[in-house]
């Protein structure tokens, strides 16, 4: 079965501090899709990255940079030189490619709360 | 802006009362998800639809139904609402071969 594990409940830094947020997932396919969303505190949700499982190149845009290994089946986030602004639960998500990636069901973890302090 | 609207915003309702959530696009994608947001849990898919008419459900779909007699829109109910079902409900649609989903501004619901 898909599972999502965010083992971090909350995290406080410091502003400028750099952050990592983890992810594990379970999934027996081997064709499936990784995602981080961002929930700030106004609610709403904002996609942030998509991985394939056959693309293992770490990513980075701006201050964020995202770490894929299939081998220990981690997606893991970091944040560098952290703001107040990026306070925010973020989750990481899991879909498998069902009919193709058709119905494309997410599965979420808990989220991780980052709170940023000044 | 994935052009997502839900209504209403925030409601209050009584044990038993039935209460219909609506999501609405702008931009006639054929996807449309409903998921709830509770503490602990993450969120989790109620009910999908990949067509007009054409829908299936999700992990926790006990206790709702869903309908989507057009493109636009996709009504979530729940025919006799419970304390349980108090929860933060979010519409999400997926664009075409992307694999991400864009999520609506959420509807806050609480049933006493």
């Amino acid at each position: 079965a898909q599972k999502v594990t965010q083992a971090q409940t909350e995290i406080s830094v410091v502003e400028k501090e750099d952050v990592t947020l983890d992810c594990v997932y379970e999934t027996r396919d081997t064709t499936y899709y990784l995602f981080w969303y961002k929930q700030p505190p106004s609610g709403e949700l904002v996609f942030l990255i998509r991985r394939n499982s056959f693309d293992e190149q770490n990513e980075i845009s701006g201050r964020y940079s995202w770490n894929f290994q299939k081998s220990t089946s981690s997606f893991n986030f970091t944040i560098t030189a952290s703001q107040v602004v990026d306070s925010a639960v973020y989750f990481c998500a899991l879909s498998e490619a069902e009919y193709g990636g058709a119905t494309n069901k997410l599965i979420f973890g808990t989220g991780t709360l980052l709170a940023v302090q000044p | 802006d994935a052009g997502i609207t839900q209504s209403p915003r925030h409601k209050v309702t009584e044990t038993g009362t039935p209460v219909t959530l609506r999501c609405h696009q702008t931009e006639n994608h054929r996807y449309m998800y409903w998921y709830r947001q509770d503490p602990g849990h993450g969120l989790r898919l109620i009910h999908y639809s990949y067509g007009v008419k054409d829908t299936d459900k999700g992990e926790v779909s006990d206790g709702y139904s869903v309908s989507r007699s057009k493109t636009e829109d996709f009504l979530l109910t729940l025919e006799s609402a419970t304390s349980s079902q108090t929860s933060v409900y979010f519409c999400a649609i997926k664009r075409g071969r992307e694999y991400e989903q864009y999520f609506g501004p959420g509807t806050r619901l609480t049933v006493t």
